[in-house]
């Protein structure tokens, strides 16, 4: 069975672009969680996706945003980039009735100028 | 807020020796305990997890740990190998409404020094 897979790997963009983010899960995995990860730092949640619902959202600003496609791809914008967004983003997956157990994609690394 | 303190943030040990690795966590509520590995340029993988219903769990060189009364679990690695060298996370599951939700320690970076 596929990973967890995240596209694309690496982006470059500038202060004050917006840029769009994709995460398929493992196939019949629902839920998609999203993380930022700053170097040295842990893992910050930034929302999670069930059945194309936003069911839990941490504290970030409202450029931070979300959505999941009915076939439980999903997808984060974040606008207005701000210097301090370059991190790495990660997904993961997990399957219902497995409760918390996540499986995370490789992360996408957003450097911004 | 819930939160789940992790220590130490960097952990020195010598091949061969042991690591051990504390979380604590807040909510008593807690019932899920995941352990995670995340190695240079990688997502984190899950490497073992345990529930609430057990107080310990191996997986060869791998074992972790669970104290609810005092709430908190710890990682063992036995007979530490280079390839040990990376930075874990702990985590805690917290119920929110009908779901539940991870909080993650900060992590701690493993060493091993050949």
């Amino acid at each position: 069975k596929a990973g967890v897979t995240q596209t694309p790997r690496y982006l470059i963009k500038t202060r004050g672009q917006q840029v769009t983010l994709s995460c398929s899960p493992i196939s019949g995995h629902r839920s998609v969680s999203w993380y930022q990860q700053t170097p040295g730092q842990g893992l910050q949640f930034l929302f999670e996706y069930f059945s194309e619902t936003q069911r839990n959202k941490g504290n970030f600003p409202g450029r931070f945003s979300g959505r999941q496609f009915s076939n439980s791809r999903s997808e984060m914008n974040v606008s207005t980039l701000e210097l301090g967004d370059s991190a790495l983003y990660l997904c993961a997956s997990s399957f219902p009735g497995m409760g918390e157990t996540q499986y995370f994609g490789p992360g996408t690394r957003l450097l911004v100028l | 807020g819930e939160n789940v303190e992790q220590h130490p943030s960097t952990l020195s040990v010598q091949e061969g020796d042991s690591a051990v690795i504390k979380c604590t966590y807040s909510d008593s509520a807690s019932n899920y305990f995941p352990w995670y590995k995340q190695e240079l340029g990688k997502g984190p993988q899950l490497i073992i997890d345990i529930r609430s219903n057990v107080g310990e769990k191996k997986d060869q060189r791998i074992a972790v740990t669970l104290n609810k009364t005092a709430k908190h679990f710890s990682l063992h690695i036995t007979e530490t190998q280079p390839e040990d060298s990376a930075v874990y996370f702990c985590a805690a599951s917290i119920s929110l409404d009908s779901n539940y939700q991870l909080i993650w320690g900060a992590g701690t970076k493993l060493i091993i020094k050949p």
